[in-house]
């Protein structure tokens, strides 16, 4: 069964570092989004990508985070520098194209600034 | 703003029983719903999902009828087991781009 692939799958890092997620989607998923998951809350989205272009990235903190999918493929979420409040869930997610389809997760990467 | 929200946060079931897990959603223009489970430490696993073209959809051990009318959606698992503790979300489409907006989430926990 085909999966979304994240890693790390823990991160722990000291406040003012830059940190970097990975995300591999389902194969020929043309969208992909990233969420953040605060404990006990629902998933938040970050961005979303269509192929290789960036469509909602209103909910992106754009002074320190930065988003990239170069070839419409996998996809990295960076912050520089972290800060105590990124702790958190980074989810990964994709469906086969953007609209109303099933949304499929990845096992996400928890992320710890301390 | 609007907003999915859900009911009840914790939902204690006994194993073998059904469990019932509502959500409230405020848009009325949504046209599509799914309910996600999720175990600590993993990301939310897709369960269901349904169109607002129905309202009712059948898997297995799982049913989720959505009530257009008064904007509320309920996911059902017939024979719970103890697998099923999890917290359970639903979440809204809120636009043309595929966009879903989340609840906080119902904790569910079975007891033998």
């Amino acid at each position: 069964e085909a999966e979304v692939a994240q890693s790390p799958r823990y991160k722990i890092t000291e406040k003012s570092q830059a940190v970097a997620f990975w995300c591999d989607p389902i194969s020929g998923h043309a969208t992909l989004y990233w969420y953040r998951q605060i404990l006990g809350q629902g998933p938040e989205l970050l961005v979303q990508f269509q192929d290789e272009s960036v469509v909602d990235d209103s909910q992106l903190p754009k002074d320190r985070f930065s988003a990239e999918r170069l070839k419409g493929v996998d996809s990295t979420l960076k912050i520089q520098p972290a800060e105590l409040g990124d702790s958190a869930m980074y989810l990964c997610a994709s469906s086969q194209d953007r609209g109303p389809y099933e949304q499929y997760f990845g096992p996400g990467t928890r992320l710890t600034v301390t | 703003g609007e907003s999915v929200g859900l009911h009840l946060p914790t939902l204690s079931v006994q194993e073998g029983d059904n469990s019932i897990i509502n959500c409230a959603y405020s848009n009325s223009a949504s046209d599509y719903f799914i309910w996600y489970k999720q175990e600590s430490g993993k990301g939310p696993q897709f369960i269901i999902d349904i169109r607002s073209n129905m309202d009712k959809r059948q898997g297995q051990r799982v049913t989720v009828l959505l009530n257009k009318t008064v904007k509320h959606l309920s996911l059902q698992i017939a024979a719970t087991q103890p697998g099923d503790s999890a917290v359970y979300f639903c979440a809204e489409n809120i636009d043309s781009w595929g966009k879903l907006q989340f609840g906080a989430g119902t904790q569910v926990v079975v007891t033998p």
